[in-house]
């Protein structure tokens, strides 16, 4: 059974860092492109990063460009975001989810919240 | 990058009845069109991909249809656990992927 779990969310500070983390488990993770996808409140789905499954390629939407860096540990299972210079509207759950056929299975989600 | 429109922002329906929710597209990409429901502290569930697959274990009251830069899916007969958030997407080209702004659907 595929399972995606996020950690790592939290309060922070505007200007401040976070590291998002999401283990997964029940495929070859290697084989698959990941996302993390945020949900801000009141507002839609955003794809703000995404990764190939060798991690050579990346994605970056560019309301994060600059700031984040998503990475993978194949060897670990895991999938990162590194997020810096952090701002009041990346407040939002962040959720990793694989890509097939769309985003077919998704952690629960991490809470981010930057507020001072 | 394709921006994806849904309409209406929030449909009001009573449980039993038909909802059909819209999804334009900026320009067309093919079938790679999904669907996802989302409630509330809840991640999105994948609902229908391909424009008119659906997902393991989604009832078959759930269907998608469409082509070009239109898209809907019809919800027969609602169910109390069908309110909800519902999100299309294009995953066509990785990366990139877009999703709409989202319809709620009510209770009327």
């Amino acid at each position: 059974e595929v399972h995606l779990l996020e950690s790592g969310g939290g309060l922070v500070q505007p200007g401040g860092s976070l590291r998002l983390s999401c283990a997964a488990s029940g495929f070859t993770f290697s084989s698959y492109a990941m996302s993390w996808v945020r949900l801000a409140p009141g507002k839609g789905l955003e794809c703000v990063s995404g990764i190939t499954g060798t991690g050579i390629t990346t994605y970056y939407a560019d309301s994060v460009k600059g700031r984040f860096t998503i990475s993978r540990d194949n060897s670990k299972n895991t999938l990162f975001l590194q997020m810096n210079s952090l701002r009041a509207d990346d407040t939002a759950v962040y959720y990793c989810a694989r890509d097939d056929y769309a985003n077919d299975y998704w952690g629960q989600g991490t809470v981010v919240t930057v507020s001072s | 990058d394709i921006v994806m429109t849904q309409s209406p922002a929030t449909l009001s329906v009573s449980p039993g009845e038909r909802a059909t929710l819209s999804c334009r597209a900026s320009q067309s990409f093919g079938s790679d069109l999904a669907w996802y429901q989302q409630k509330p502290g809840q991640a999105p569930r994948l609902l229908i991909y391909g424009v008119s697959t659906r997902a393991t274990g989604v009832p078959a009251r759930f269907s998608g249809s469409g082509s070009g830069t239109e898209f809907t899916l019809t919800i027969t007969s609602l169910q109390p656990e069908d309110f909800a958030v519902y999100y299309c997407q294009q995953y066509n080209d990785w990366p990139g992927w877009t999703f709409g702004q989202g319809t709620k659907v009510e209770i009327k």
